[in-house]
């Protein structure tokens, strides 16, 4: 059974600071991780995936993935009010296409 | 790109009637498709998966003659919930993937209420 493992949080940060995501999985196999947010009452939204060991970013968004140590995490630059949501991490691969989602960390960035 | 739709966005119905939620990826054709469910303040519940021409594969738990799954073409997939009562009041998400099968673009979800 694969296991993505997420604190519920919530996590609270000051608006400006950066806030950083964890998770971890437990299938050594995984190849390909994503970062979705979910604001109250709406659907996921993909804002990040890697695929390689290291960090990719885009923008304010920075995805940093371990596979040796089988954590990703998302860092959040210059964090704003509007960054407020559950950040749902997902692990795919490992001989199943389908990705098993974690159960997300709701941030709070309060002016 | 990578655009999912769902129809309708919400819906109220009685008990005891059936729902159909319609589920269609607009600029791309979508080699599978994912049927989630999410209750207040949980995290989504993958459903089904299913694939274009082929019957869907149920999670465990979930009833396949309650959530009756069509896929129809590479842009549609149907879910329907027959004989709906008030406990299969939810929000309830599709996903549409092409290119890997990993990356979901996920449709804005129709929020089912059943009285």
């Amino acid at each position: 059974q694969k296991e993505v493992e997420q604190n519920s949080g919530p996590l609270s940060v000051p608006e400006g600071a950066i806030a950083s995501l964890n998770c971890t999985y437990s299938d050594r196999g995984s190849q390909s991780f994503f970062w979705y947010r979910q604001y109250s009452g709406k659907s996921p939204e993909l804002i990040m995936f890697i695929y390689s060991n290291g960090d990719k970013e885009d923008g304010r968004f920075t995805a940093q993935l371990n596979k040796a140590s089988q954590y990703v995490s998302l860092l959040i630059r210059d964090s704003q009010p509007s960054d407020s949501a559950t950040y749902l991490c997902a692990v795919g691969g490992g001989g199943s296409y389908i990705p098993t989602f974690g159960r997300g960390t709701s941030l709070i960035v309060h002016p | 790109g990578a655009v999912v739709s769902q129809h309708p966005s919400w819906v109220i119905c009685k008990s005891g009637t059936s729902v159909k939620i319609e589920c269609r990826s607009l600029d791309f054709q979508a080699t599978t498709m994912f049927w989630y469910r999410q209750f207040p303040k949980q995290s989504l519940m993958l459903m089904a998966t299913s694939n274009e021409g082929s019957k869907a594969t149920y999670e465990q738990g979930v009833e396949k003659d309650k959530f009756l799954i069509n896929h129809a073409s590479l842009t549609l997939s149907t879910l329907t919930v027959t004989s709906a009562h008030p406990e299969d009041s939810s929000f309830y998400i599709c996903s549409a993937a092409y290119l890997s099968d990993y990356e979901q673009y996920f449709g804005p979800g129709t929020r089912l209420t059943v009285t």
